[in-house]
């Protein structure tokens, strides 16, 4: 798989429920981010989690990371209609702080409510 | 809370004419970028600027692109002579370290 591939590429859930989507990954990174984008919209990023970090919460999303696997997955708890978007992975190469960053496909989810 | 804003929100445009994308990065922020997505596929990265010069660029970023900071607020993305598979949003981001700001894009759309 490419960089910052994300899988399931759709998921469709009804409200309540949780969301899981994952992301692997081929290089070495510094930290990999998730961003979420609205039907035609901007980028709005979520969080962002360090190589040498497991896991990090930020409200109702929780992102774990496996560098040893090359991989990241992003729950997302008690998912609202409002979360329905899509939600991609992307990681820097390099280390300097304006590396371009490399996006994945991007996991589709649809909140039903 | 600052954001990145970028205008038009849509430019149509015919082949072959010139265009300009604006954007106004976050004022403190010191890294800029230009992406841009083709319709249904992957976020791709274009170009970043630092310190007034281009730090990195990818394949996309052709002598066809051009990328200006003519003062201190704004941050523009030139096509000198537009494809019909330029059509796509282009995004615009800013950053001081780690994670971007991204605007809310421009669609370019070639005929």
């Amino acid at each position: 798989s490419q960089q910052g591939e994300e899988d399931p590429q759709a998921l469709s859930i009804q409200e309540g429920e949780n969301a899981t989507m994952n992301c692997s990954y081929k290089t070495s990174i510094n930290n990999l981010q998730w961003y979420r984008q609205n039907s035609g919209r901007g980028l709005v990023h979520l969080i962002l989690i360090r190589s040498n970090e497991r896991e990090k919460h930020s409200g109702r999303l929780r992102v774990t990371l496996d560098t040893s696997k090359k991989s990241s997955s992003l729950l997302i708890t008690a998912s609202r209609a409002a979360d329905t978007a899509s939600y991609f992975c992307a990681t820097p190469r390099g280390d300097n702080a304006g590396n371009m960053l490399t996006f994945g496909g991007g996991t589709r989810l649809m909140v039903k409510p | 809370e600052p954001e990145v804003t970028q205008t038009p929100s849509h430019q149509v445009t015919q082949m072959g004419q010139e265009v300009i994308l604006r954007c106004v990065p976050i004022s403190n922020h010191l890294y800029f970028y230009w992406y841009r997505q083709i319709l249904g596929q992957k976020v791709e990265f274009l170009v970043s600027f630092y310190n007034n010069e281009i730090s990195e660029k990818s394949e996309i970023f052709d002598d066809q692109f051009s990328v200006e900071r003519p003062d201190g607020s704004n941050f523009t993305l030139k096509i000198r002579s537009t494809k019909l598979e330029d059509s796509a949003m282009y995004f615009c981001a800013s950053s001081e370290a780690g994670t971007r700001s991204f605007g809310p894009g421009t669609r370019l759309t070639v005929t």
